[in-house]
């Protein structure tokens, strides 16, 4: 089984609906992460959580939320969908701070 | 902060020739340097990476990096590259002092051609 996983892994949705992206890991790790990718701009990072009480803004959190379920558990929100939120979507996991491990995305086409 | 710039967007590059993916950053504190990989439709796997001690970096799959803090670049090398090299590498930096952020470049598409 998948150290880090992300569902769904694909969905289409139209603007103006809510959004939940889900990330699961069995790694143990504390430290959580969601980025998303767009073509020739890399990865952004979201939001991260070091702990089921902790939640911290990243580079570009506008039109977003998050919640840390439980030390497992990472989910990412999208509270009203636009299509310019049309990207790839990863969750990571890390022990520390020089570790990073990701999941295999999730796919969402915002119509 | 930190930045990173990637400036090959793209690079094609003949099967078992040497390829070199260049990645400088930007940073006022001690960084930590990774090298990731991504093939088609999965996450980005860890190639290699650079903490402290020695400026060469081995890593999987036959790269190596090198830290050159004068230069203020980690490059990635490989001395013959297969086809299934054929993927998209990004570079990436953290700071030691702070950690909570990884920054990460806007990618190297490499084409391994037959």
């Amino acid at each position: 089984d998948a150290d880090v996983t992300q569902t769904p892994r694909n969905r289409i949705t139209k603007t103006g609906k809510r959004i939940m992206l889900e990330c699961s890991q069995t790694k143990g790790h504390d430290r959580m992460y969601w980025y998303r990718q767009d073509p020739g701009l890399g990865l952004r990072l979201i939001y991260y959580s070091f702990d089921v009480k902790d939640i911290n803004k990243g580079e570009i959190s506008d039109g977003y939320s998050v919640s840390r379920q439980a030390q497992a558990k990472f989910s990412l929100s999208l509270e009203s969908a636009i299509p310019n939120q049309t990207a790839l979507y990863f969750c990571a996991t890390g022990p520390t701070k020089n570790e990073q491990f990701f999941g295999p995305g999730t796919r969402l086409t915002v119509l | 902060a930190q930045s990173v710039t990637q400036l090959d967007s793209q690079v094609p590059v003949f099967e078992e020739a040497p390829v070199e993916l260049r990645c400088n950053y930007s940073s006022s504190v001690s960084v930590y340097l990774f090298w990731y990989v991504q093939y088609p439709n999965q996450g980005l796997q860890l190639l290699l990476k650079y903490l402290s001690g020695s400026t060469l970096v081995k890593g999987i799959n036959g790269f190596e990096a090198e830290f050159n803090k004068s230069q203020t670049s980690f490059h990635l090398r490989k001395p013959s590259v297969h086809i299934s090299d054929t993927a998209e590498y990004f570079c990436a930096v953290s700071g030691t002092n702070t950690g909570n952020q990884f920054y990460f470049g806007t990618g190297t598409s490499l084409t391994v051609i037959p």
